[in-house]
């Protein structure tokens, strides 16, 4: 079974674009949560998405967004970019809602200049 | 607020010893708690998780404990590798509906001696 794949792998933007990210589940996994991962800060949470509804979310600001179709596949959107924005942003897809047994893509790393 | 830390930053073990990782967690009312390791350039890697009504789960050449009582998780590993090289967060799911996200801890960089 393939794993969770992220697209764009790397990307470059300046402050205040805007910036959308991809990430496909693992086949049949219908729950996609988005993390923020920086060396201060580390893994937090951004927010989940099960069957296409936000299910948790993160103290992260307003800036951030995200969707979930209904093929489970998810897109995450940073709007007005910020240097501190600058981060590997990953996702990760499980069964079941609520962080069980959740499984990584490789993420994306987004640099802000 | 929740917060999940680890004791040790960084760990040296020799290759072919065990290792133990330890996290010390502390919302009394999480869950489920959950191993990944990560490697460079890679996104986190589950390695095994636990339910908050059992004390010790086993996997291929991996244990966790955990002490409900002191708010304690550890991850031991059996007969280490150089692949094992990595570094290693737990993370603490709330139970709590609307709370049901995991947090992690700020994870430790084991590295393997051959």
């Amino acid at each position: 079974k393939a794993g969770v794949t992220q697209t764009p792998r790397y990307l470059i933007k300046t402050r205040g674009q805007q910036v959308t990210l991809s990430c496909s589940p693992i086949s049949g996994h219908r729950s996609v949560s988005w993390y923020q991962q920086t060396p201060g800060q580390g893994l937090q949470f951004l927010f989940e998405y099960f069957s296409e509804t936000q299910r948790n979310k993160g103290n992260f600001p307003g800036r951030f967004s995200g969707r979930q179709f209904s093929n489970s596949r998810s897109e995450m959107n940073v709007s007005t970019l910020e240097l501190g924005d600058s981060a590997l942003y990953l996702c990760a897809s499980s069964l079941a809602s609520g962080g069980y047994e959740q499984y990584f893509g490789p993420g994306t790393r987004l640099t802000v200049t | 607020g929740e917060s999940v830390g680890l004791h040790l930053p960084t760990l040296s073990v020799q290759e072919g010893d065990n290792s133990i990782i330890n996290c010390a967690y502390s919302n009394s009312a999480s869950d489920y708690f959950i191993w990944y390791k990560q490697e460079s350039g890679k996104g986190p890697q589950f390695i095994i998780d636990i339910r908050s009504n059992m004390d010790k789960r086993q996997g291929q050449r991996v244990t966790v404990l955990l002490n409900k009582t002191v708010k304690h998780l550890s991850l031991q590993i059996a007969a280490t590798q150089p692949g094992d090289s990595a570094v290693y967060f737990c993370a603490e799911k709330g139970e709590n509906f609307g709370n049901e996200k995991l947090t992690f801890g700020t994870g430790t960089r084991l590295t393997i001696i051959p």
